[in-house]
């Protein structure tokens, strides 16, 4: 199963554009990438997911190299509302095991 | 409305005394899933049903138990609950088949405190 890379934390201020990247270097050819937000004392929420190039949604976008081995998520535009910690997960097909990495606490300021 | 959820959001045990949480699912999904959440740290997978196939992670501790009934509902019993047992229990439903490009619906969770 392939394990992901996430910076520990970010800081952005409101109305920028946030980008998150995610290193998945042993990430096999049927695997998915999955990213999903958590709010303290919540459960995550999906937001967006992708096998390669990009995906757009009315909340983030997803950007995967030909490669692969990567990936990055943007929000565009952020507000305070989006301060929480964003995972990265594969997502391998053929199994029901989902391995959460450290994740990024996204502090966005005013 | 409301998808997964989980009852009560907040459980106080004593330290030994068995303790269960409770999960329902309005999606009809055919798998289920429990997860420990510790004070920030990643969720972390204890098992998971494919309808009343019980599937248990390698690194679960035998005090962890779970119970299916029915789709809808699903059950984690914790026998011997420890200090270190304290923390966010997480519920998630996804579909099958499973073939990629699926995603998982988390419920909002139950904070366990262990006296």
């Amino acid at each position: 199963l392939a394990k992901t890379t996430q910076p520990i934390s970010m800081d952005s201020y409101e109305g920028q554009e946030v980008n998150i990247t995610c290193s998945h270097n042993n990430i096999a050819t049927n695997d998915y990438i999955t990213w999903y937000q958590q709010f303290p004392s919540q459960g995550p929420r999906f937001i967006i997911q992708g096998y390669k190039t990009k995906v757009t949604n009315e909340v983030a976008s997803l950007f995967i190299p030909a490669d692969r081995k990567s990936s990055t998520l943007s929000l565009p535009r952020v507000s305070l509302s989006d301060t929480a910690v964003y995972y990265c997960l594969v997502d391998t097909s053929g199994t029901y095991k989902y391995i959460f990495g450290t994740g990024t606490r996204l502090k966005v300021l005013a | 409305d409301a998808m997964v959820i989980q009852n009560p959001r907040y459980q106080v045990t004593q330290f030994g005394k068995p303790v269960t949480l409770s999960c329902s699912q309005t999606l009809n999904h055919n798998v289920m899933y429990w997860y420990q959440q510790k004070s920030s740290q990643a969720p972390k997978l204890l098992f998971h049903y494919y309808d009343k196939d019980f599937n248990n992670e390698a690194d679960t501790p035998d005090n962890f138990q779970s119970r299916r009934p029915n789709t809808s509902f699903c059950f984690l019993d914790i026998r011997s609950p420890g200090l270190g047992d304290a923390a966010m229990y997480l519920c998630a439903t996804s579909r099958t088949p499973r073939q990629g490009g699926e995603t998982q619906y988390f419920g909002p969770g139950t904070r366990l405190l262990v006296l």
